[in-house]
């Protein structure tokens, strides 16, 4: 299976906002409500910041908040702070192949200007 | 602590295999299921599978069926996974991740280098 489609890079000033999008298919994104948004700083281990399409977990900063349209799920951060800056990535239920497989996208860099 | 603590890097050759370790605490071990997940230097990251911790069978990606083995030890809260027939895309960093529909809590990662 290929993995979901994300911009490989996305960029804004401080304060502003961003939208990655993550495009998949009917078997994976738009079939169920399972989409998660990863952060990933680099050298690091990758950290919810949202699940089931538009769910934060505690501690997250209501900063961030997720949607889905269709085939395709959206992550946005306002009021975007350099703290931000990392590598992000969805994740999918699919059914692609078989039950209970994921899929994840490629990733997007987002850099704080 | 809850956490998830991964065993060392790892050095093989082509052919080879590697067991990777991650071992639960803080937590009820088989409340939960157990991802793993690669990344590549430089690259995303890659689902290789998942492995219910109180013993229903496992499910991998299609790209690892027939080279990956997980397996779960509930005696010590722990979660194996075995790469067979290494070659040099396999150099990794390879991380365990708790969770079903989603991966909250993560191990550090396993660096593996495949070289010859």
């Amino acid at each position: 299976q290929s993995a979901l489609t994300q911009p490989a890079s996305v960029s804004a000033s401080p304060g502003q906002s961003i939208t990655i999008s993550c495009t998949g298919t009917s078997s994976d994104v738009g079939g169920y409500n399972y989409v998660s948004w990863y952060q990933q700083h680099p050298g690091k281990a990758p950290k919810v910041m949202i699940y089931d399409v538009d769910n934060r977990p505690s501690g997250v900063s209501n900063r961030f908040s997720g949607s889905k349209y269709g085939n395709t799920a959206s992550l946005t951060i306002s009021g975007l702070q350099a703290e931000d800056e990392a590598d992000y990535y969805c994740c999918s239920y699919s059914s692609y192949t078989s039950s209970r497989t994921r899929v994840f996208g490629g990733g997007t860099r987002v850099t704080v200007l | 602590q809850v956490q998830l603590v991964q065993s060392g890097a790892e050095v093989k050759k082509p052919g080879a295999s590697v067991k990777v370790s991650c071992k639960a605490s803080g937590y009820t071990f088989t409340s939960d299921y157990m991802h793993w997940v690669r990344q590549a230097p430089g690259q995303g990251l890659e689902w290789m599978g998942i492995i219910s911790p109180w013993g229903a069978p496992p499910t991998y990606a299609q790209e690892f069926q027939g080279r990956v083995i997980m397996t779960s030890d509930t005696s010590t809260s722990t979660v194996y996974m075995e790469l067979s027939n290494l070659r040099s895309e396999d150099t990794a960093v390879y991380y365990c991740a708790r969770g079903s529909q989603y991966m909250d809590l993560w191990g550090k990662g396993t660096t593996v280098t495949v070289s010859s």
